[in-house]
Order: C-alpha cells, then structure tokens, then sequence
C-alpha cells in the first residue's frame, strides 16, 4: 500500500512563527500535492508540485511557501503563521495515470 | 459555476436502506472520476472509480454519464459504518501539464439504527 506520512499529528503555533509541515510518500509518486480542509469550504489546493524541485501554486497559495528538494518529500511552509491558518492540512500524492491520490493523515494546526 | 457540485446533505437513513448520492461536474475535458469517502477528522480515502459503463463494488455502484456530466453513487442495504462524508472527485491534466483531482465538498451520509 502507498504510504503518505505527515510529520504531525497535532500541532499549536503562535502568530508570526514559522511552521514547516513535512510530508513523505514511499510508492515514488511523481506528483505531490497540499491541500487545507475547513468546514463548509471543502477540500482547497495550496500547492502542487510534480516534479523534484517544480512548484505550481495551487487556489490559494497566498502566506505558503513549498520545497520538494527530494521526490518522496513535499514540504509547506508559512513564512509567518496567522490565525486564519488555523486549519487541517493534508498532504497526498499521486502518479502520472489517472489514478486517485493517496493522503496522509492530515495536521491540524491551531495558530494562537 | 463551480468545477464540481454535490448535494451537502445530510443524508439520514435507516439501516438496510438504500441512498443515492449525485454530482455534476463543468469542465467537459474531465477524464477520470472517482469517490472517496471521509470520515470524521480523517483523511479521504479512495472508496472507487467511477466508469461510463458502471461499476460496482459490493454493496455500491457507481455511474458517470459523460454527456450530461453526471456522477452517481448508489449504497444498497445501508450499514451503520457507512456514515461518513462522500466526496465526489473528478480528475484532469491541468496546469504545467500536471495531472490534477478537483474535490467537491462532500455530501455527509448518516445511517441511523
């Protein structure tokens, strides 16, 4: 089974730090993708990358960054974490068929 | 209009029932279309493509009619483990010629006993 492993599980922030969420796939997927889950919105592309080192800005890119310096790591980053990131981050992956992605367990942030 | 669109529910139904859930999609160049299933505080998880000619899993049957742009999905005899959120998810090259899934928002499905 394709493993997509998200660093963790829970995690609480203060305003203005950096936060670095890491994601690994272990199937040598070629695409990797971030998305952010709230309530009612659905399912929102943050970034997507399919390639080591490519990066295309997904709906929402604004206050993220991303690094995909090996294939099986995707990482996000905010640069200065705001509350209205507050949200649940999920990380997935998938190969050049048309087949479904894979997700990781998610993070769920809190910025206080 | 948005690139997929489903019914949010909820759904409540009793065990042994059977629901249908539906989905349109707007961009004619969709190429691939799936369900997934979410649980609560979970991640999505793959539950079944869906093809012109239908298909079914076990208690489920998915149908895509590509002329209308029309996705169904149909669980038969209703588990309490069931509940859960279905997401309809349909799939295309995008942009840098990437490969991209579009997620609708769900459609939450309550099975009472």
């Amino acid at each position: 089974d394709v493993k997509v492993t998200q660093s963790s599980r829970y995690l609480v922030k203060r305003t203005g730090e950096k936060v670095f969420l890491e994601c690994v796939q272990d199937m040598d997927h070629e695409n990797m993708f971030w998305y952010r889950q709230d309530p009612g919105l659905g399912l929102r592309l943050i970034y997507f990358s399919y390639d080591v080192k490519m990066k295309e800005k997904g709906d929402i890119p604004e206050g993220y960054s991303v690094s995909r310096e090996k294939k099986e790591r995707f990482s996000l980053i905010l640069e200065s974490a705001s509350t209205n990131q507050t949200s649940m981050y999920l990380c997935a992956s998938g190969d050049r068929a048309n087949y479904g992605y894979t997700f990781g367990s998610g993070t769920r942030l809190t910025v206080v | 209009r948005k690139e997929v669109e489903q019914d949010p529910g909820p759904f409540n139904v009793p065990e042994g029932a059977t629901v249908a859930f539906n989905c349109t999609y707007s961009n004619s160049a969709s190429q691939s279309f799936f369900w997934y299933r979410q649980d609560c505080r979970k991640e999505p998880k793959l539950l079944m493509s869906v093809y012109s000619s239908g298909n079914e899993d076990g208690r489920f049957t998915a149908q895509l009619n590509r002329a209308s742009q029309y996705i169904s999905l149909l669980i038969r005899d209703s588990k309490l483990s069931d509940s859960a959120t279905y997401l309809c998810v349909v799939g295309r090259v995008g942009r840098a010629g990437s490969y991209q899934l579009t997620f609708g928002k769900g459609t939450k499905l309550s099975v009472i006993p």
